[in-house]
């Protein structure tokens, strides 16, 4: 079984540009969420999805930070514009249902704001 | 609302040795507990949980821990270590009837020869 699937894995931009992230869940899984993990920090629930629909956005940073997952399977967050404290790695996971006891995790994708 | 303390942000261990990495958490309410490893580069994967039931939950790789609810305590334990334990280990926890998991800011083992 294929895993979660992120890209890039490393992204480096300025600050004010704009950046986004790829992932693709594990097939058949209905939920999907976000997560920013910053130096030192544990990870922090930016967004969940279940199927196509947003379940919590409540800590995503709305002014900046966008979400879609349009078709109910891969999911795509935006940074628009970029600040230096976004710099942190962004997490995807995936989990069967919405109240799964299990999230799996993909490799994240490294973002550095210069 | 629910949160999780990692007291040690390092834990350094020679290999074959025991460790314990401790984990307490805060809430009001009944609670779900995790423990994720996270290898250099890599995503976390799910190591145990408890649910319900025992309080000893034993997990992958020879990991087990213990919820001790009086102390609002998840301690991780191994009794011997090896160098491939060398991780950031993430204590969650999910409150019953919600969908968010809390992560701890992580401990940092070190297995050294």
């Amino acid at each position: 079984e294929a895993g979660v699937a992120q890209s890039p894995r490393y992204k480096i931009i300025e600050k004010r540009q704009s950046v986004a992230f790829w992932c693709n869940p594990i097939s058949g899984h209905a939920t999907l969420y976000w997560y920013q993990q910053i130096l030192g920090q544990g990870p922090k629930l930016l967004i969940q999805f279940q199927n196509n629909g947003v379940v919590d956005d409540s800590q995503l940073p709305k002014d900046r930070f966008s979400a879609e997952r349009l078709k109910g399977v891969d999911s795509t967050l935006k940074i628009q514009p970029a600040k230096l404290e976004d710099s942190a790695v962004y997490l995807c996971a995936s989990s069967p249902v919405v109240f799964s006891d299990t999230q799996y995790f993909g490799p994240g994708t490294r973002l550095t704001v210069l | 609302a629910q949160s999780v303390t990692q007291l040690d942000s390092q834990v350094p261990v020679f290999e074959e040795a025991p460790v314990e990495l401790r984990c307490n958490y805060s809430s009001s309410v009944s609670v779900y507990l995790f423990w994720y490893v996270q290898y250099p580069n890599q995503g976390l994967q799910l190591l145990l949980k408890y649910l319900s039931g025992s309080t000893l939950v034993k997990g992958i790789n020879g990991f087990e821990a213990e919820f001790n609810k009086s102390q609002t305590s998840f301690h991780l334990r191994k009794p011997s270590v090896h160098i491939s334990d060398t991780a950031e280990y993430f204590c969650a926890v999910r409150v019953g009837g919600g969908n968010k998991l809390t992560f701890g800011t992580g401990t940092q083992l070190k297995v050294e020869l």
